[in-house]
């Protein structure tokens, strides 16, 4: 199975920071990474796929970056609502694995 | 608008059954993947089930092998997942979500809103 380690575990941080998210997977998973959103008590919410291509209606505050083994989640300008949990996610072979998740706090 | 809404969820005790659904609107049901996904009390996310548009092509995780069964039926809407001989560690909200694939790349797009298994004594 193909690990995926999300670093760091959780991270403070104020609003108006510009943060990075880092996963890395235990093998190469060419581009086939997303990232997802989680907030308290609700569904996980898709941002990116193959990497770096945003969802439809995710704003462009938000931007992934890697291929093979690394990979990074950066987000700009924090407001409150974008504190919440992330998790990456690799989609290149069975059985697909999420990261252990970041949790991004308001310092 | 694409929505997915399971239930189905529920209390239910060491070695017993449960039948998730998750019915789909919005869009053409028939002509996407479809998931399930879990995440246990105050843990992370746990991929659990996929199945293809015709409901022939089926992958699961291995913790569940020979207990869950995932399915579906494209006149309803509709993905299940059938899950046998229940243990407490299967306790979690399952959310079904939609799976989206283009030019050889796939991945989670739309998510239902989950519900909740608790196995227990």
């Amino acid at each position: 199975d193909i690990q995926m380690t999300q670093s760091p575990s959780s991270l403070s941080a104020s609003v108006g920071d510009r943060v990075t998210i880092t996963c890395r997977a235990s093998q190469d998973i060419r581009n086939h990474l997303a990232w997802f959103q989680q907030k308290p008590g609700k569904a996980p919410r898709s941002l990116i796929y193959d990497a770096s291509t945003l969802q439809s209606g995710v704003p462009s505050k938000f931007s992934g970056d890697g291929s093979g083994t690394d990979f990074t989640l950066t987000i700009i300008s924090l407001q409150p609502e974008d504190f919440a949990t992330y998790y990456c996610q690799q989609f290149h072979s069975y059985p697909y694995t999420f990261g252990q998740g970041t949790k991004l706090e308001i310092k | 608008e694409v929505q997915l809404v399971e239930s189905g969820g529920g209390l239910v005790q060491p070695g017993g059954s449960l039948r998730l659904s998750c019915v789909a609107s919005g869009f053409s049901f028939s002509t996407h993947w479809m998931s399930w996904v879990r995440q246990a009390p105050g843990k992370g996310l746990e991929w659990v089930a996929n199945i293809n548009q015709p409901g022939s092509g089926k992958f699961s995780v291995d913790s569940v092998k020979g207990r869950f069964s995932i399915s579906r039926d494209n006149m309803k809407n509709s993905v299940y997942l059938q899950m046998n001989s229940l243990r407490a560690e299967d306790t979690a909200v399952y959310y079904c979500a939609r799976i989206y694939c283009s030019g050889g790349s796939c991945y989670y797009d739309y998510w239902g809103q989950g519900t909740l298994v608790t196995v227990s004594s």
